[in-house]
């Protein structure tokens, strides 16, 4: 199936820090979608872009399309504790008929 | 709104036995989706529904059964459970034909297979 590389697998940052954390394809995606997962939940979405060079912001969070459309970042400002959990990348490709293909995640701890 | 909601939140299986994960959502949405998420793997798709009546495998779907009988509806059926099925499972569902298909994910349904 269609790989998507996310790096770094694990962070451990101190409070205050800022983050950032990004996934890289071979193939072309038309969205790119970022999740966080707290402990024993669901993934919650997080941004969603949906053209190549968007940047986007939800509160300290920035994320971008890139403009190749095969790769994108997230970065978090000013970290905070309750920033702990996993983050998710996830990508839609034209034709996969709605399918998304998520990356690994990236497993950020912060130390107050 | 509930959301997505799974049930049970945990269940203990022998092997060999069959169970259903059931998975309800009340917003209307069309697409439907299982997931399993084991560790150091993320997220991978099992089967998938684009709408009542339709169900399609995803990357791992060998070993589980799914129906869409209702736009609301969307269980997992395991045939006869084997270790290799201990996972975290998810149930998403979302509109599906808005550009980005975002998924909203229910609580998840924690199962080991003894």
């Amino acid at each position: 199936g269609q790989q998507l590389n996310q790096s770094p697998q694990s962070m451990f940052i101190q409070e205050g820090e800022d983050v950032s954390m990004n996934c890289t394809s071979s193939s072309i995606f038309n969205t790119w979608l970022w999740y966080k997962q707290d402990p024993g939940e669901g993934p919650v979405l997080l941004i969603a872009l949906y053209k190549a060079g968007e940047l986007t912001s939800n509160g300290r969070l920035t994320a971008q399309f890139g403009i190749t459309r095969k790769d994108s970042f997230l970065n978090i400002s000013a970290s905070i504790p309750s920033d702990v959990g996993i983050y998710f990348c996830a990508g839609q490709r034209r034709g996969s008929n709605y399918k998304l293909t998520f990356g690994k995640g990236t497993l950020l701890t912060v130390n107050p | 709104n509930a959301g997505v909601t799974q049930t049970p939140k945990f269940q203990v299986l022998k092997t060999g036995q069959s169970m259903t994960l059931q998975c309800a959502q009340d917003m209307n949405h069309e697409y439907m989706s299982w997931y399993r998420q084991d560790p150091g793997m993320g997220l991978r798709l099992i089967h998938y529904s684009v709408g009542a009546g339709i169900t399609d495998q995803g990357e791992v779907p060998n070993g589980y059964n799914v129906s869409r009988s209702t736009t609301e509806d969307f269980p997992l059926r395991l045939l006869s459970a084997a270790p290799s099925q201990t996972s975290v499972y998810f149930c998403a569902s979302s509109y599906g034909n808005v550009p980005g298909n975002e998924q909203f994910f229910g609580p998840g349904t924690r199962l080991t297979v003894l």
